[in-house]
């Protein structure tokens, strides 16, 4: 069964580094999303995107954050300038049609910034 | 700003009893509800959904009751297997999107644990 894949499972950090979270969504979704969770916290959503856009983006998802889908496969969040308070589980997510709002969850990458 | 509630951080039930979680939400231009269950170390995945023109979805052990009048959704799973034991989040969004994304409103979770 086809699913999404996140690289790295976990990444460690300096405060103030660029890191870029890797997620390759399902092969013919076309509706992507990252969301975070910190620990012990809800799960919370950061931006959507379609068709090389953003569609929606959420108060958390300021000038630090960016994505892109730069070869038709994988679709990456950049963290220009990492903060500690940005410490949290990085979800990926796809979906394939419009008006299906089930959303495939990848298996999440651990974002420690010490 | 808590937009969806889930009030019993976790829940306790013999295996092959009903399970029953809560959801509870302020925002009434949500109109599509989902649950999810996530396994610790993995992302959540989808378990079932309701749409606000119905009040009850059923898929197998797994019902969904939504009672929009009082802004309240909860879960049923009958019989419980050990194997239910996850943290189970609800989700809320709009059914209307003009860019065909929908952006979910999760709640914080109830960790369900099913006694063998």
């Amino acid at each position: 069964e086809p699913e999404v894949t996140q690289t790295p499972s976990h990444q460690v950090t300096q405060m103030g580094q660029e890191v870029i979270l890797r997620c390759v969504p399902i092969s013919n979704h076309l509706y992507f999303y990252w969301y975070r969770q910190i620990l012990g916290q809800k799960v919370e959503f950061l931006v959507s995107f379609y068709n090389n856009e953003i569609s929606e983006k959420s108060e958390i998802f300021d000038d630090q954050f960016s994505v892109e889908r730069p070869d038709g496969s994988n679709f990456t969040l950049k963290i220009r300038s990492t903060k500690l308070e940005d410490s949290a589980m990085y979800f990926c997510a796809s979906n394939r049609d419009r008006g299906v709002h089930e959303q495939f969850f990848g298996p999440g990458t651990r974002l420690t910034v010490l | 700003d808590q937009q969806v509630k889930q009030n019993s951080p976790s829940l306790s039930v013999q295996e092959g009893r009903i399970s029953i979680l809560n959801c509870d939400y302020t925002n009434s231009m949500f109109d599509y509800f989902l649950w999810y269950k996530k396994y610790p170390a993995e992302g959540p995945t989808f378990l079932i959904s309701i749409s606000s023109i119905k009040d009850k979805n059923e898929d197998g052990r797994f019902t969904v009751f939504l009672n929009k009048s009082a802004k309240h959704l909860s879960l049923h799973i009958v019989p419980s297997q050990p194997g239910d034991s996850a943290v189970y989040f609800c989700a809320a969004s709009s059914q209307y999107s003009t860019s065909g994304t929908y952006k979910y409103i999760f709640g914080t979770g109830t960790r369900l644990k099913v006694l063998a």
